[in-house]
């Protein structure tokens, strides 16, 4: 088992939707974890940070870390054409204090 | 004002040459990062720098050597380029080391990218 599983996609939805993304993880130790948008030929752009389980809002973006699960997901309410992208989640923890991606979904929002 | 910047952005050279890729970062982080991602587009850490210092050493062919002159430059040279080595190579930063288990300066901030292409 891969230690971070991202559905790769590709993901389309109109413009306004609700887009959820998720990653799975096997390594309980993880507490720390990021999302990263990267538009094509750019570099990553860091969207959102937790620390341990929760969730966490900026604007139209919702983090959320469900560690019992080892599940974390993304929410983009009101998406936008500009939210057209590629979304990485990233991790780290315990022993494992290298940054871990997952292999990234690729969104398109049509307007 | 670029956080953290790379040069050159595209490379396109033969095999065999040896090639070097400049990193700066001005957001006064100590660590420093280069990861490669292939034509998957999967980031594969490659190299860590804290304070000069190497703490990450991926399993990277040692054609590959970075140079840490201070903690806001980590530079990428690599030797004897192989066509295996065309992928985008980006340089990060954080405000602390890998090893840190609490608190927050995990976050990690990324280069713009340099595309290597090796014919």
């Amino acid at each position: 088992q891969k230690e971070v599983e991202q559905d790769p996609g590709p993901l389309s939805v109109p413009e306004g939707a609700i887009v959820s993304l998720n990653c799975t993880y096997s390594n309980s130790a993880f507490q720390y974890f990021m999302w990263y948008r990267q538009y094509s030929r750019k570099g990553p752009e860091l969207l959102m940070y937790t620390y341990s389980s929760g969730n966490k809002e900026d604007g139209r973006f919702t983090a959320q870390v469900d560690k019992s699960s080892k599940y974390i997901s993304l929410f983009i309410r009101d998406s936008q054409p500009s939210d057209s992208a590629t979304y990485l989640c990233a991790m780290k923890g315990g022993s494992n204090y290298k940054l871990t991606f997952g292999k990234g979904t690729l969104l398109t929002v049509n307007p | 004002d670029t956080a953290v910047s790379q040069t050159p952005k595209y490379l396109v050279t033969q095999m065999g040459n040896d090639k070097s890729i400049k990193c700066e970062q001005n957001l006064g982080h100590d660590t420093m990062y280069w990861y490669k991602q292939d034509s998957k587009k999967f980031l594969k850490i490659m190299f860590s720098y804290n304070n000069k210092e190497l703490i990450i050493n991926e399993t990277v062919p040692n054609r590959f050597s970075p140079k840490s002159p201070d903690k806001a430059h980590l530079n990428l040279h690599i030797n004897s380029l192989e066509l295996g080595d065309s992928a985008v190579y980006f340089c990060a930063s954080s405000q602390v080391g890998p090893r840190r288990t609490s608190g927050s300066g995990n976050e990690q901030y990324f280069g713009p990218g340099t595309r290597l292409t090796v014919t």
